[in-house]
């Protein structure tokens, strides 16, 4: 079984830039989470995808959209990059309503 | 709205003690409750769930927590502790029959066993 994986590992970002984040599944999960982890926080929930189509969304502004693709693998953009923004990403994927197994994260930097 | 409560920044115990990091909750009608943990640089693990049934969960690792719903508490326990439990602990809850499954985490506690 192959478990959730995300790329890339680590990204620097100048001020105003546009990001894109990658995350691949676990084998038969049709679910997958964003959320951003601000240092010395827990995560906050961005948005969700069911089977393609977002089905939840935090208290995220616009500027931060996803994707996700027929094999359940899932990206991550945001644009207009602020400071603020500089967190670990993270992924999670699950079945359905079941719990949620997380990546090992992006790390981003925004100067 | 449901959120989690972990009043503890940081928990710290001796090798071989009893931990608990305490966890408490808030969510419209019945949690779905989660403990994960986090190593440094890492993503989030996942430890134990509790969604029905015995208020005793075991979990990953030698770890287990107690719900308690008149407390709504979901406290995380091991009966001995190593140094390599040392981590960074999550809980998270969410409503049992909501629509999707996100997530709301606590802070999160820093557990240091020192040897």
């Amino acid at each position: 079984e192959t478990g959730v994986t995300q790329s890339p590992t680590h990204l620097i970002k100048t001020r105003g830039q546009q990001v894109t984040l990658r995350c691949s599944s676990q084998s038969g999960h049709n679910t997958v989470s964003w959320y951003q982890q601000a240092l010395g926080q827990g995560p906050q929930f961005i948005f969700q995808y069911y089977r393609e189509e977002e089905n939840g969304r935090g208290n995220f502004p616009p500027r931060f959209s996803g994707l996700q693709f027929p094999n359940y693998s899932s990206e991550l953009n945001v644009n207009a990059l602020e400071l603020d923004d500089s967190a670990l990403y993270l992924c999670a994927s699950s079945l359905d309503q079941y719990e949620q197994y997380f990546g090992p994260g992006t790390r981003l930097t925004v100067t | 709205a449901q959120s989690v409560a972990q009043p503890e920044d940081q928990v710290n115990v001796a090798e071989g003690n009893p931990l608990t990091v305490k966890c408490t909750y808030s969510v419209s009608g019945n949690p779905y409750l989660f403990w994960y943990v986090q190593y440094p640089n890492r993503g989030l693990q996942f430890l134990l769930k509790y969604i029905t049934g015995d208020n005793l969960v075991k979990g990953s690792y030698g770890f287990e927590a107690e719900f308690n719903k008149s407390q709504t508490s979901f406290h995380l326990k091991k009966p001995s502790a190593l140094v390599s439990d040392s981590a960074l602990y999550f809980c998270a809850v969410r409503p049992l029959n909501s629509g999707y499954s996100t997530l709301t985490f606590g802070k999160g506690t820093m557990l240091l066993v020192s040897p």
